[in-house]
């Protein structure tokens, strides 16, 4: 049953902690994303992946990072440095030419 | 600057009848075209896509119109059904010449059927 997985649904962090959320896919994807959704507000790209062991910046990359080791895998770690951490965060992939297929999305409240 | 515009933030609508949602764009170079369905805490859903080269793509309810020199496309969803009830987001792209489309996403619009 193919699709992607994020994990945890819900996520609380205290204020000045990292914290990393986990993306999967077994769709044989070679691309990903991480966007982020606030109330009202589009998705908005933090970063994505063409390929294993590459990625760009998105428009709102700052207090982000990201690794891509495994094409099944795109972490997203929200850093300290992030000014308003909390948000719903979507991963997604596609192939190289098509939509994108997303996950079920993790809540992060930062408290 | 917001690339892509939904400037309807709701439409409520009866069951049965039709919906339109529209989508402005002012990126002349977006070629692709996608609409998302989202319900609450998930994840969004693609619906319907259109190229540029197209001005029309129907898939069963769903039909996508684009007009490239207005940079407008509408989703039409024809019957509604309470079903369709979600958050409707467009998005666009620009065919980078890599292997992903990087999407912009307008900031939805939220569709409500009434039985």
């Amino acid at each position: 049953d193919g699709g992607i997985t994020q994990s945890p649904k819900y996520l609380f962090r205290k204020e000045g902690q990292n914290v990393t959320l986990s993306c999967e896919q077994n769709l044989n994807h070679d691309a990903m994303y991480w966007y982020r959704q606030d109330p009202g507000q589009g998705l908005r790209l933090i970063y994505y992946s063409q390929i294993v062991n590459d990625f760009q910046k998105g428009d709102i990359a700052e207090g982000y990072s990201v690794s891509r080791e495994k094409k099944e895998s795109f972490p997203l770690t929200v850093t300290s440095a992030q000014k308003n951490p909390t948000a719903f965060y979507l991963c997604a992939s596609s192939i190289e030419l098509g939509e994108q297929f997303f996950g079920p999305g993790t809540r992060l409240t930062v408290l | 600057d917001q690339q892509v515009k939904q400037n309807s933030p709701s439409l409520s609508v009866q069951e049965g009848r039709i919906s339109i949602l529209n989508c402005d764009y002012t990126n002349s170079m977006f070629d692709y075209f996608l609409w998302y369905k989202k319900y609450p805490a998930e994840g969004p859903t693609f619906l319907i896509s259109i190229s540029s080269i197209k001005d029309k793509n129907e898939d069963g309810r769903f039909t996508v119109f684009l007009n490239k020199s207005a940079k407008h496309l509408s989703l039409h969803i024809v019957p509604s059904q309470p079903g369709d009830s979600a958050v409707y987001f467009c998005a666009a792209s620009v065919w980078s010449g890599g292997s992903n489309y990087k999407l912009t996403f307008g900031k939805g619009t939220l569709l409500t059927v009434n039985p």
